[in-house]
Formats: C-alpha cells, sequence, structure tokens
C-alpha cells in the first residue's frame, strides 16, 4: 500500500531534550517536506526536500533541522525542543514530474514539550 | 506560487451540494488550482486539482473561472463524513521553487 509513515504518532517531552521524528514513504517520490499546523494558523511549512541531499527551508525553519540522506525517508531534528514547538506536524510526499502530483500526506506526530 | 483567499467557514445541509470558493486572482498561465480536505487532525487529502477546464472525478467537481483568477469546488451531495477544512492552493505542478502554501482553508460543517 502506498502511504507515508510517521513515528511517533503522539510525543510528550521535555524543554532541551533532542527528539527526531521519522517520515518514511514507500512511493519513490522525490519531494517530501515537513509541516507543522497550530489552531488558527493553518498549515505552515517546516522544511522540504527536491530530492537526495537536496533541502531548503520553508516558512518556519528556525529551531529545526532536517537531511535527506536517501529517498525515501526525511527526518525531522528538533536540536533543543522549546514549548513553542508544541504542535501537530505533517510528512508529505510528491513526484515533482507530471501533471497531478499531488502531496500524500502522513497521519501527524502530535507532539508536546514541557 | 500565487495565493489564495477562502472564507473561514461555511455549512451545509447534508444531501444538498457544497459550493467552496476560492479566489486567487495572482495566478499565472501555468499554475494548478488543487484542492485537498482535512477531515480533523488527520493528514490532508488530495480532492481534484485542475488548470482551465472543468473537472470531475467520484469526489467532487471544480470550476474554473474563465480568467482562472477564481475557483468553485463542489461536493455535489454532502454527507455528514464531509465534514472538513478545504484548502485551495494554486501552484505549478513540478519543477520551480515548490511551496504551496495552505493557509486556513475553509471549515465546512455538513449538518443533518
Amino acid at each position: 500500500e502506498a502511504q507515508v509513515t510517521q513515528n511517533p504518532r503522539y510525543l510528550i517531552t521535555v524543554t532541551g531534550k533532542k527528539l527526531t521524528v521519522t517520515c518514511s514513504q514507500n512511493m519513490n517520490h522525490e519531494y517530501m517536506s515537513w509541516y507543522r499546523q497550530d489552531p488558527g494558523l493553518g498549515l505552515r511549512q517546516i522544511y522540504y526536500s527536491m530530492n537526495v541531499e537536496v533541502t531548503d527551508k520553508g516558512d518556519v525553519p528556525e529551531g529545526y533541522k532536517v537531511s535527506r540522506k536517501e529517498k525515501r525517508n526525511f527526518p525531522l531534528i528538533l536540536e533543543s525542543p522549546s514549548p513553542n514547538q508544541t504542535s501537530l506536524y505533517f510528512c508529505a510526499s510528491s513526484l515533482l514530474s507530471g501533471s497531478k502530483n499531488e502531496q500524500f500526506f502522513g497521519p501527524g506526530t502530535r507532539l508536546t514539550v514541557l | 506560487d500565487a495565493k489564495t483567499t477562502q472564507p473561514p467557514s461555511m455549512d451545509c445541509a447534508e444531501g444538498r451540494a457544497a459550493n467552496l470558493p476560492c479566489n486567487h486572482s495572482t495566478i499565472s498561465g501555468n499554475e494548478y488550482v488543487y484542492w485537498y480536505r482535512q477531515i480533523h487532525s488527520q493528514g490532508p487529502q488530495y480532492i481534484i486539482h485542475g488548470l482551465k477546464n472543468n473537472e470531475t472525478n467520484e469526489m467532487a467537481s471544480l470550476i474554473i473561472t474563465e480568467d482562472r483568477k477564481s475557483s468553485t469546488l463542489i461536493l455535489p451531495h454532502a454527507t455528514l463524513r464531509d465534514t472538513a477544512v478545504y484548502y485551495c492552493i494554486v501552484r505549478y505542478p513540478s519543477g520551480g521553487s515548490y511551496i504551496p502554501t495552505f493557509g486556513r482553508g475553509t471549515s465546512l460543517i455538513v449538518h443533518p
């Protein structure tokens, strides 16, 4: 089944404790991205990647890192989480060629930083 | 990518058509209009997309005005399960600075 998976789905942590949220897709998509969603603010893009070893900042990259060493994986790293990073996070992927190229989204990771 | 404007909320009676408008007055010639929806806190789901012709699939219809400055997503027979936030975005389908902006969308409530 074609899908985007994220782990963990729920995480409660404390300020300053490094964490990684994994994202994996099995559709051989070139493009992957991370979003955060906060009440009243819609989906805001954090980072995106057009292909392996190619990453770029989205609208709200501060406090986050990403890497794209393999095509299927795009982990989101919070080196020193802070309470303002408490949010619902979504990973997404899509092709970059063709005329449809809809984004496929993962199920979300709800992060709470105390 | 062009920005979009959507009403923050709408409601619709079950079984009736839901017509969700989107304004994208700065759309450029090769940008497509895409619609997604997000049910509760699940990941957004693709619904439909189009360039300039009207489009229909099993989920919805998309009507794009002739000048392409606005569009309407039509759910022909809305059900309670269609209650969701609907996002209209415009973007190039491939290449370029590919940063789709989802905005806040329209919260559609379908009532019995």
